[in-house]
C-alpha cells in the first residue's frame, strides 16, 4: 500500500529565512504525482507545487522548489525567504492508481518574525 | 484554474437529523470528485470518490448508509450525513481534479464543511 510519511509534526522559522520540510513515500509505482499542499488556518487546502515523477528535473514555483529523489523515494519542500503568509500546515501527497490522494500526516509550519 | 464551490462553510445539527453538503465545481465539469474528512490538526482521510451517474466507491470503514453521496450532474456532487451524531462532527472537505486541457495539474478543493452535531 503506498504510504506517505512526514517526519516533522512541527517546524520554526525566521522571517526571510529558508527551511525545509520532509516527505518520503512508499510506492512500487514507476508513474506517479507528487504534491504539497499548503493548510493556512481558514483551512482551504491550496496546491502549493507538483512533481511528475518521470521527470528528473526538481519542480520550482517562484520560493518554492522540491528536493525529488526517486529513487530514495524522498520528495522535500525548500521555502525560500520565509514569509509571515507561509504560515500554514503543509501536506505532502502522492497520486497513485485509481486518482487518489494519500496524504502525510502533516508538518506546522510557524514563521517568526 | 478549476474552482469547487463548497457549501455550506458550517453547519450546527441535532443530533439524529440529516445534513447535506453540496459541491460545485465552476466553469469545469468534474466527473469525479472525492470526500474527505479532517480531525482538527490531524490529516485528510479520503471517504469517498464520487463518479457522475454512478454509485460511489467508499473506502474501507466508512459506512455506505451513513454517508450518503450522490454526483447527479457533471457539476454537482453531495454528501449527505445521515442521523447524525456527535462523534459525526469533522471537518468534510470536496475536491476535484483540475485539467487545463490535457493537462494535469493537481486536485483542486472545496473550502471545507465544518460539521457539528449537537
Amino acid at each position: 500500500a503506498q504510504t506517505v510519511t512526514q517526519s516533522q509534526p512541527e517546524m520554526s522559522v525566521q522571517e526571510a529565512e529558508t527551511v525545509t520540510l520532509s516527505c518520503t513515500y512508499d510506492t512500487s509505482e514507476s508513474d506517479y504525482y507528487l504534491f504539497w499542499y499548503k493548510q493556512p488556518p481558514s483551512r482551504q487546502m491550496i496546491l502549493v507545487i507538483r512533481q511528475e515523477a518521470y521527470k528528473q528535473q526538481n519542480a520550482t514555483e517562484n520560493r518554492f522548489s522540491v528536493n525529488f529523489q526517486k529513487a530514495a523515494k524522498s520528495f522535500s519542500l525548500k521555502i525560500s525567504d520565509s514569509q509571515l503568509g507561509d504560515a500554514a500546515m503543509y501536506f505532502c501527497a502522492y497520486r497513485y492508481y485509481g486518482n487518489k490522494l494519500v496524504f502525510g500526516a502533516g508538518t506546522i509550519l510557524r514563521v517568526k518574525s | 484554474g478549476a474552482v469547487v464551490s463548497q457549501h455550506p462553510s458550517w453547519v450546527i445539527c441535532k443530533s439524529g437529523t440529516s445534513v447535506k453538503i453540496e459541491c460545485r465545481s465552476l466553469d469545469f465539469q468534474a466527473t469525479t470528485m472525492f470526500w474527505y474528512r479532517q480531525f482538527p490538526k490531524q490529516s485528510l482521510m479520503l471517504m469517498a470518490t464520487s463518479n457522475e451517474g454512478s454509485k460511489a466507491t467508499y473506502e474501507q470503514g466508512v459506512e455506505k448508509d451513513k454517508f450518503l453521496i450522490n454526483h447527479a450532474s457533471l457539476t454537482l456532487s453531495t454528501l449527505t450525513v445521515t442521523s447524525a451524531h456527535p462523534e459525526d462532527s469533522s471537518f468534510y472537505i470536496c475536491s476535484a481534479r483540475d485539467y487545463r486541457g490535457e493537462v494535469f495539474f493537481g486536485y483542486t478543493f472545496g473550502s471545507g464543511t465544518r460539521l457539528t452535531v449537537v
